[in-house]
């Protein structure tokens, strides 16, 4: 199975701050890695899917980039409603994995 | 608006099986794939599987083969997973997500089902 590491596990950053979320693949996805954002009790929203296109409705202030093993989930001037826990989620093949998450706080 | 509407919080006990529906709205249903996703309190997701509603084939996740169940009705537009033999490991909050087709993304999600396994 491919495994998938976020990191990092959690960070707390200021509104109007960019903060960049990474995620690595134990082998070559190529571009398919799916990010998403879920806030408590909330089910999960999607962000960005083949690794770079944005989800309709997500604001440009998120960006996804990366291929092969290395990807990364870039939020520019972070704003409150930002807060929550991001995924990446390869969907190459089967079983489809999850990363651990990574818990995002605003201060 | 494509909707996912899953049922309410169950309470089952130990060795009991159940059945979680997602009735799906708002698009054609035998045009997505669906599939389930298992998230445990605290924890990260994990894949359970996948039905093509139109010839009602599966892919399962090795771990949940023989736990988990995907079945359809078509002439409802509704999605089923049955879990048998439930343990405490079960109990979850279990999402039934909608499958783009041509890159097998999760675009929708069901707002989740919260199933507790205790006596």
């Amino acid at each position: 199975d491919i495994q998938m590491t976020q990191s990092p596990a959690s960070l707390s950053a200021s509104v109007g701050e960019t903060v960049t979320i990474t995620c690595r693949a134990s082998e070559n996805i190529y571009s398919y890695l799916t990010w998403f954002q879920q806030k408590q009790g909330k089910s999960p929203q999607l962000l960005v899917y083949n690794a770079k296109t944005l989800a309709e409705g997500v604001p440009s202030r998120f960006s996804g980039s990366g291929s092969g093993t290395q990807f990364s989930l870039k939020i520019n001037s972070l704003q409150p409603e930002d807060f929550g826990t991001y995924y990446c989620q390869h969907h190459y093949g089967t079983p489809r994995t999850f990363g651990g998450g990574t818990k995002l706080e605003i201060k | 608006e494509v909707l996912l509407q899953q049922s309410g919080p169950e309470l089952v006990k130990p060795g009991a099986s159940v059945k979680i529906p997602c009735k799906a709205s708002g698009y054609t249903f035998t045009d997505y794939n669906m599939d389930w996703v298992k998230q445990s309190h605290g924890k990260s997701l994990e894949w359970i599987g996948d039905i093509n509603p139109n010839d009602g084939g599966t892919i399962y996740n090795q771990k949940f083969k023989g736990k988990a169940t995907l079945t359809v009705d078509k002439s409802s537009s509704t999605a089923y997973m049955e879990l048998r033999s439930l343990t405490s490991e079960d109990t979850a909050v279990y999402y039934c997500a909608r499958n783009e087709l041509d890159f097998y993304y999760f675009d929708y999600w069901g707002q989740g089902s919260t199933l507790t396994v205790s006596s």
